[in-house]
């Protein structure tokens, strides 16, 4: 199984409908992270949770919500998705000071029509 | 200025050839570096870590750091049509890693 796992591999959802990532790691790292990409842009950080009690806002956290139930489950939320929301989505994790860099998960490919 | 930069590309190199990417970061203080290495769809798989002045390799790729120029470097030797792919730079600060742009590489058979 993949050290963290990103459900759904990829959705097709309409404009205006509530859609959930969910992300799962067996790391045991206490850092979670959620990123989107699009071409040309790079990677864009949305929030990012240092343990389950800290959660904070990333570049582009607008139209975005997380939730971290778990040290090991961290999810984002597109509360009311539209199209410019298509995009590419990775979870990343990390130990305490990130000394190792992340370990990102497989991504979901997000379409909003 | 960007925290951290990297010519986007493409950069583009002949089967056999070196490969030489290059990013510059402005956190004097950062401690830890990376090469991420995307292929197109795909999640960046880490495959270089550099913690202090100067080389390492590990196979084909040798990182390089200069942290009093503020550079790292990725070369890829013998460079392959497998290698054809975005590299990311990353840099740590503060616990937090800082990517740059990313540079997008071709290896021409």
């Amino acid at each position: 199984d993949a050290d963290v796992t990103q459900t759904p591999r990829n959705r097709i959802t309409k404009t205006g409908k509530r859609i959930m990532l969910e992300c799962s790691q067996t790391k045991g790292h206490d850092r979670m992270y959620w990123y989107r990409q699009d071409p040309g842009l790079g990677l864009r950080l949305i929030y990012y949770s240092f343990d389950v009690k800290d959660i904070n806002k990333g570049e582009i956290s607008d139209g975005y919500s997380v939730s971290r139930q778990a040290q090991a489950k961290f999810s984002l939320s597109l509360e009311s998705a539209i199209p410019n929301q298509t995009a590419l989505y990775f979870c990343a994790t990390s130990d305490t000071y990130a000394n190792y860099g992340y370990t990102f998960g497989s991504g979901t490919r997000l379409t909003v029509v | 200025q960007k925290e951290v930069e990297q010519n986007s590309g493409p950069l583009s190199v002949p089967e056999g050839a070196i490969a030489s990417l290059n990013c510059t970061y402005s956190d004097r203080v950062s401690q830890s570096f990376f090469w991420y290495r995307q292929y197109s769809g795909k999640s960046p798989e880490l495959i270089m870590s550099i913690y202090s002045n100067g080389d390492k390799e590990d196979g084909r790729f040798t990182a390089q750091l200069n942290k009093a120029s503020q550079y790292v470097s990725l070369l890829i030797r013998d460079s392959q049509p497998s290698d054809s792919a975005t590299y990311l730079c990353a840099v740590n600060q503060g616990g937090k890693l800082i990517f740059g742009q990313g540079t997008e590489l071709s290896v021409k058979p």
